[in-house]
């Protein structure tokens, strides 16, 4: 079957750097978006990876790992505003999202 | 460029009652939109997915004959919930794709429907 896997919660310090981890198994591979949505609001894009590496954006990066079927969202500099959920998702073979729970990002001052 | 709208933004309706939610792509044309549930702290649900001039394809468990999808032109599809329950109640997003050569979904800013 096709699943997505990330924590369900992290808690960061303002300034610090988070790394938010997920694994994904999906029938075909067109790629691994990463988005951020808060309360209340629909998902705003952050990254997409379908390529294995690293690709930054700012303070936010982004990591793939096909053989290992992993992605890690990586954010710098944290900001209070950037308390949010994290969505992973892993496009398959026929160019369907396949959506993990989110991850919860609580920042602390 | 890639905005698309939703409306309305929220609505209240009574028990019974049916609701139609327009999504629209803006700038773009959107040639596949996808219908999304998110209940409180849970991820998004796909409904359905749509494309312009065909039958939407819903996924498992999601009643067609109650959320009708219409995906009449590029730009607009319309997701009606017919004899809304308190169960229905939930936060409907919708999404545009067409635009972007790595199939990014756009995301409208959801409508929040409470059925009393």
């Amino acid at each position: 079957g096709q699943n997505i896997d990330q924590p369900t919660e992290m808690t960061a310090t303002e300034g610090a750097i988070v790394q938010i981890n997920c694994t994904y198994q999906t029938s075909g591979f067109n790629g691994l978006f990463w988005y951020q949505q808060h309360a209340g609001e629909a998902p705003t894009f952050l990254s997409y990876n379908v390529l294995d590496g690293l690709e930054e954006k700012g303070r936010f990066s982004s990591f793939l790992s096909r053989s290992k079927g992993y992605s890690y969202l990586l954010l710098k500099e944290l900001q209070m505003k950037d308390s949010a959920s994290y969505l992973c998702a892993a496009m398959d073979s026929n160019y369907q999202l396949i959506w993990g729970a989110g991850t919860k990002l609580i920042i602390k001052p | 460029g890639a905005v698309v709208s939703q409306h309305p933004s929220w609505v209240i309706c009574k028990s019974g009652t049916s609701v139609k939610i327009e999504c629209r792509s803006l700038d773009f044309q959107a040639t596949t939109m996808f219908w999304y549930r998110q209940f409180p702290k849970q991820s998004l649900m796909l409904m359905a997915t749509s494309n312009e001039g065909s039958k939407a394809t819903y996924e498992q468990g999601v009643e067609k004959d109650k959320f009708l999808i219409n995906h009449a032109s590029l730009t607009l599809s319309t997701l009606t919930v017919t004899s809304a329950h308190p169960e229905d109640s939930s936060f409907y997003i919708c999404s545009a794709q067409g635009l972007a050569e790595n199939n990014e979904q756009f995301f409208g800013p959801g409508t929040r429907l409470t059925v009393l």
